[in-house]
């Protein structure tokens, strides 16, 4: 089974603050990438989807670096509704996705 | 609202019961998948259906079966439930293929004791 590795956490970042996370993959074929949410008790959600050129929505922007194999998500001005755990998800043409462990974010006042 | 409907939302059994988990997507979507998901094993696949009347050993099946009721309809029976399969499972779906990704259900939390 192909690996998508995160770094835990928890990162605790103050209201306001931009914090980032990297994922990697470790299949270069990979051809899709996500980053799902998933709150405390609730099932996952799709953020975002990450495109080759980058893509922002709103405060959050996503990367993807095809030559390094990794991914990356900013979050801009932390809310404390983004408290959550953040799930990398990788495509590598199989019949599902492949899921990293997630990492941990949580936003204090 | 339309989406990924699993039942039951909780569910405590006695080591050896059988029970069926349910899961029903309204979205015309082709693919549905059952996960797990343990502290610190993230989300794990059980088993996956790419179309209505197919169905495939995902990375855990033991102790698992799955029947593809129909398109929208994907189930998971325990047949004989052991303490290893305490854990939360949640059923997804897709359209053809995994490229614009999953709907998750809202997971079922099942403690065997």
């Amino acid at each position: 089974r192909k690996e998508v590795e995160q770094d835990p956490g928890p990162f605790n970042v103050p209201e306001g603050a931009t914090v980032a996370f990297n994922c990697t993959y470790s299949n270069s074929a990979s051809q899709s990438f996500f980053w799902y949410r998933q709150d405390c008790r609730k099932e996952p959600k799709l953020l975002m989807s990450v495109y080759s050129s980058g893509n922002e929505d709103g405060r959050f922007t996503a990367q993807l670096n095809r030559a390094s194999q990794y991914i990356s998500l900013l979050i801009r001005d932390s809310k404390l509704s983004d408290s959550a755990t953040y799930l990398c998800v990788v495509w590598d043409s199989g019949y599902a996705l492949n899921f990293g462990k997630g990492t941990s974010l949580l936003v204090t006042p | 609202n339309a989406g990924v409907t699993q039942t039951p939302k909780f569910q405590v059994l006695k080591t050896g019961q059988s029970m069926t988990l349910q899961c029903a997507q309204d979205m015309n979507h082709n693919s549905m998948y059952w996960y797990r998901q343990d502290p610190g094993m993230g989300l794990r696949l059980i088993y996956y259906s790419a179309s209505e009347g197919t169905t495939d050993k995902g990375e855990v099946p033991n102790g698992y079966n799955v029947s593809r009721l129909n398109k929208r309809e994907f189930s998971l029976r325990l047949e004989s439930a052991a303490p290893s399969q305490t854990s939360v499972y949640f059923c997804a779906s897709s359209p053809q293929g995994v490229y614009y990704g999953y709907t998750f259900g809202s997971g079922t939390r099942l403690t065997v004791v």
